[in-house]
């Protein structure tokens, strides 16, 4: 089945620390996207990024959509990282267009 | 420009009442999602919209049903709400279907 699996499910950091996150899902994708859900709830998009490498600040992400997996770096880390970080991906199937699948996240808490 | 708008912020209903979670946006955007999220889960698509007079479902739509009004506005109906749809609701809105999306703030459902 379509699967979508995050890692680490929790990240703790001290303030300045660099990241990885990682994301890993089951096939051929045509969408993915990486979002941020602060402690109040919002979700904010990060990143469009279904292949290739994109950087945005202290934030950049990388798809390898052959090997099926992206990776979300974030450098320098400060507390108004924290919160949740979700994948999600769109796959390569008709009956799936326009869906996105979301994993379940990973709870990043940065300490000053 | 708000972006993603949804009414109501905040509802508790009580076993088999009835509902509609209102969601508009003023991005022209062409596709339309409704999702929740439970605790300790990513998000869950229940229903979308590819183009206006289009609704489609998602992963979850037992005991809901929607309405795309217009371009702008996407209702959620909960015809006889039950204990296991608590559960926080977004609505997001894209161009088209395999393109970033954007999530209004979501609305917090309690049923009693």
């Amino acid at each position: 089945g379509i699967q979508v699996e995050q890692s680490p499910p929790d990240l703790i950091l001290q303030e300045g620390a660099n990241s990885t996150l990682r994301c890993n899902f089951s096939d051929s994708v045509n969408n993915l996207q990486w979002f941020h859900q602060n402690p109040w709830g919002q979700l904010i998009n990060l990143f469009y990024i279904p292949s290739g490498t994109k950087q945005n600040g202290r934030l950049s992400a990388t798809t390898v959509a052959t090997e099926r997996y992206s990776l979300l770096y974030i450098s320098s880390s400060q507390t108004t990282d924290s919160g949740v970080y979700f994948c999600a991906v769109g796959f390569n199937r008709g009956s799936t267009l326009g869906r996105l699948y979301f994993g379940r996240g990973t709870q990043l808490t940065v300490w000053p | 420009n708000a972006g993603v708008t949804q009414t109501p912020k905040f509802q508790v209903l009580k076993t088999g009442q009835s509902m509609t979670l209102q969601c508009a946006q003023d991005m022209n955007h062409n596709s339309m999602y409704w999702y929740r999220q439970d605790p300790g889960m990513g998000l869950r698509l229940i229903y979308y919209s590819a183009s206006e007079g289009t609704t489609d479902k998602g992963e979850v739509p037992n005991g809901y049903n929607v309405s795309r009004l217009n371009k702008r506005e996407f209702s959620l109906r909960l015809e006889s709400a039950a204990p296991s749809q608590t559960s926080v609701y977004f609505c997001a809105s894209s161009v088209q279907g395999q393109e970033t999306q954007y999530f209004g703030p979501g609305t917090r459902l309690l049923v009693l």
